[in-house]
């Protein structure tokens, strides 16, 4: 599975957009993008994926640039509950491994 | 519906002693994941089940981890002779099916601390 490039912090203010970006230039074209998050001594958590087109759902979009080597998360109204480490992993649709690969995310602070 | 649960949530044990972990999934989930996260670090895979078999255990580290799904349902993570270096939090995930379409929803974890 392709890796990923992400910043190691963010700042946000409270109510404002997040915007966290990811780099995965090596994706091939049977790769989703996924994004978890962890908050403090919680286990990950499901965020949103996408595959070429844009996503959103209650949670956040996902926004993947038309070459699709790299896509933007953004939790369009960031509160304090959103303090989190955010993790982007591709995967692949069928074949490869069935794991995630997590790398070290970008911690997001949300600043009151 | 419940979600993941995984049963201790601390465990503290001495050096040279063997620990068992349980994860419980998400009811009808065929897949079942075990990862392991250091402090500081993302979570780093060790061993995955299709149903009652061990699909890929690719991640444990040595000999001293085993993982068991007898039934298909719950799972044990068994680590024998525990070392300072096993600390960590072990965490559990399900899926529905096994595969890249599939989203792994994961248990608050073990805190496993070794003195």
């Amino acid at each position: 599975d392709a890796k990923t490039t992400q910043p190691t912090s963010m700042d946000c203010a409270e109510g404002r957009a997040a915007n966290l970006p990811c780099n995965h230039s090596t994706i091939s074209g049977n790769e989703y993008v996924y994004w978890y998050r962890q908050i403090h001594s919680q286990g990950p958590q499901y965020i949103i994926h996408g595959l070429k087109n844009n996503e959103t759902n209650e949670m956040a979009s996902l926004i993947i640039t038309e070459d699709r080597k790299s896509s933007t998360l953004i939790l369009p109204h960031a509160t304090l509950r959103d303090t989190a480490v955010y993790y982007c992993i591709v995967r692949r649709r069928v074949g490869g491994a069935n794991n995630l690969f997590f790398g070290t995310g970008t911690r997001l602070t949300v600043i009151p | 519906g419940a979600g993941v649960s995984q049963t201790p949530s601390n465990k503290v044990t001495e050096k040279g002693k063997y620990v068992e972990l349980r994860c419980d999934p998400i009811s009808g989930h065929t897949a079942l994941y075990w990862y392991r996260q250091s402090l500081g670090q993302g979570p780093e895979f060790l061993i995955y089940f299709q149903g009652t078999g061990a699909a890929d255990d690719s991640g444990l580290p040595n000999d001293r981890f085993f993982a068991v799904r007898p039934e298909g349902s719950v799972s044990t993570l068994k680590i024998q002779r525990t070392e300072r270096g096993d600390s960590a939090v072990y965490l559990c995930a399900s899926s529905r099916l096994a595969g890249g379409q599939e989203t792994q929803y994961f248990g608050p974890g073990t805190r496993l601390l070794v003195l």
